[in-house]
């Protein structure tokens, strides 16, 4: 089955600054990597998706690239702000596999 | 908040007894599933539904068991309870990727601690 390895585990910037969190696939036949953010006591939400016929994807100040070749995928955080802390999931899933796998979580702490 | 509802939201037992956690939709979603969450390890899938009464596992199902008599209902069955399935519990739904909607909704979680 797909397995996701998220880097790293914790992750601390200033305010303004910006922050990437990085993932790795196992299983070429994935193409859809959604990225969920969960803030402390709340349920975990998508903030953006992006599928494997496209390289990047932005959203505002968040931004998300995918490298198919090397199988990995980043999350692109710019200007933070202090709302931006939280713990940001990877996932990934391939067409027709309605399971999303994902990954083991980091904790972005954004230093005011 | 995607019309999910999860119950209870807290429960404490004791290892050894049966638990059933309740998921509940009113969006009329085909996929339903249950996940674990546990520091360290992110979120596991348990079980999921691709229908009513179609049920499959996912990566940690052992001690586990699921029912989905109906569409918005997709019960959680902890059979024997044991002190590693102290977690929390979420439900989520989709549409399904067929729908261009794989996007999954959760639902508050369920703290579950197995003294």
């Amino acid at each position: 089955g797909e397995n996701v390895e998220q880097h790293p585990s914790t992750l601390s910037v200033q305010e303004g600054d910006s922050a990437v969190i990085k993932c790795t696939y196992s299983d070429s036949a994935s193409n859809y990597f959604p990225w969920y953010k969960q803030e402390l006591g709340k349920r975990p939400q998508l903030i953006i998706d992006i599928r494997s016929n496209v390289g990047e994807k932005k959203d505002q100040r968040i931004a998300v690239t995918l490298n198919k070749t090397a199988k990995h995928f980043s999350l692109h955080i710019t200007e933070t702000q202090p709302e931006d802390s939280a713990v940001y999931f990877c996932a990934a899933s391939q067409s027709g596999n309605e399971k999303l796998t994902f990954g083991t979580g980091t904790r972005l702490t954004i230093i005011p | 908040d995607a019309g999910i509802t999860q119950s209870p939201r807290h429960k404490v037992t004791e290892t050894g007894t049966p638990v059933t956690l309740r998921c509940h939709q009113t969006e009329n979603h085909r996929y339903m599933y249950w996940y674990r969450q546990d520091p360290g390890h992110g979120l596991r899938l348990i079980h999921y539904s691709y229908g009513v009464k179609d049920t499959d596992k996912g990566e940690v199902s052992d001690g586990y068991s699921v029912s989905r008599s109906k569409t918005e209902d997709f019960l959680l069955t902890l059979e024997s309870a044991t002190s590693s399935q102290t977690s929390v519990y979420f439900c989520a739904i989709s549409h399904g990727q067929a729908l261009g909607g794989e996007k999954l909704f959760f639902g508050s979680g369920t703290q579950l601690s197995v003294l």
